[in-house]
């Protein structure tokens, strides 16, 4: 299958500092590109959509100012955590896909904020 | 709204034996696509197999394979001959078809653990 490959697979960082997750699409374009959080034993909640060269569509409750998506190409996507906070510290996931087709998923990013 | 429901929060199987996990939905669509995901301890989430709801034929991809029954909005998946490594978190997955943008909506998932 397509490869998504995202990272740093892990991030320690210190509270008030922001911190860049990068996702990209290695042999496909996707046209979409998801990004998720996992809490422990649960599913994935979707925090936003972005659409390559259009401004990212953000889940209710999900704050725009503090996760910011940018999805300048068809193989890249990122999310920048902004003056991050103990309760930030999460798993996040991204995933690519294409109209119509599976998505394809990131490893994941464990982030700890200290 | 789409939703998945997977009513199985745990499952156990012996190794070598046979396991369903169930997955229902809600939809108005008529066309949509259905998967199912493993996440393993890894926790990188990959992809188990595909069905479109516009083919009668249930998937199959070697050990795995899928009954999907569109009427009942059911889509559970089998493994057969189950192996150590088929322990992990299943999700089940919704997506509507052609739709710029369109989510996919998971399940809650399932624990699938494997029994020596």
């Amino acid at each position: 299958g397509a490869v998504v490959s995202q990272h740093p697979s892990w991030v320690i960082c210190k509270s008030g500092t922001s911190v860049k997750i990068e996702c990209r699409s290695l042999d496909f374009q996707a046209t979409t590109m998801f990004w998720y959080r996992q809490f422990p034993k649960q599913s994935l909640m979707l925090m936003a959509t972005s659409n390559e060269g259009s401004k990212a569509t953000y889940e209710q409750g999900v704050e725009k100012d503090k996760f910011l998506i940018n999805h300048a190409s068809l193989t890249l996507s990122t999310l920048t955590v902004t003056s991050a906070h103990p309760e930030d510290s999460s798993f996040y996931i991204c995933s690519g896909a294409r109209l119509s087709t599976e998505a394809f998923f990131g490893q994941g990013t464990r982030l700890t904020v200290v | 709204a789409q939703t998945v429901t997977q009513s199985q929060p745990e499952m156990s199987v012996q190794e070598a034996e046979t396991v369903t996990l169930s997955c229902t939905y809600d939809t108005s669509e008529s066309d949509y696509y259905l998967f199912w995901y493993k996440q393993p301890p890894s926790r990188q989430m990959i992809l188990v197999i595909r069905q479109e709801a516009y083919k009668q034929q249930n998937a199959t991809e070697n050990r795995f394979s899928v009954n999907f029954q569109k009427a009942a909005k059911s889509f559970s998946l089998k493994i057969s001959d189950s192996q150590l490594g088929d322990a992990a978190m299943y999700f089940c997955a919704y997506r509507s078809p052609d739709n710029y943008g369109q989510n996919f909506v998971f399940g809650p998932g399932t624990r699938l653990s494997v029994l020596p």
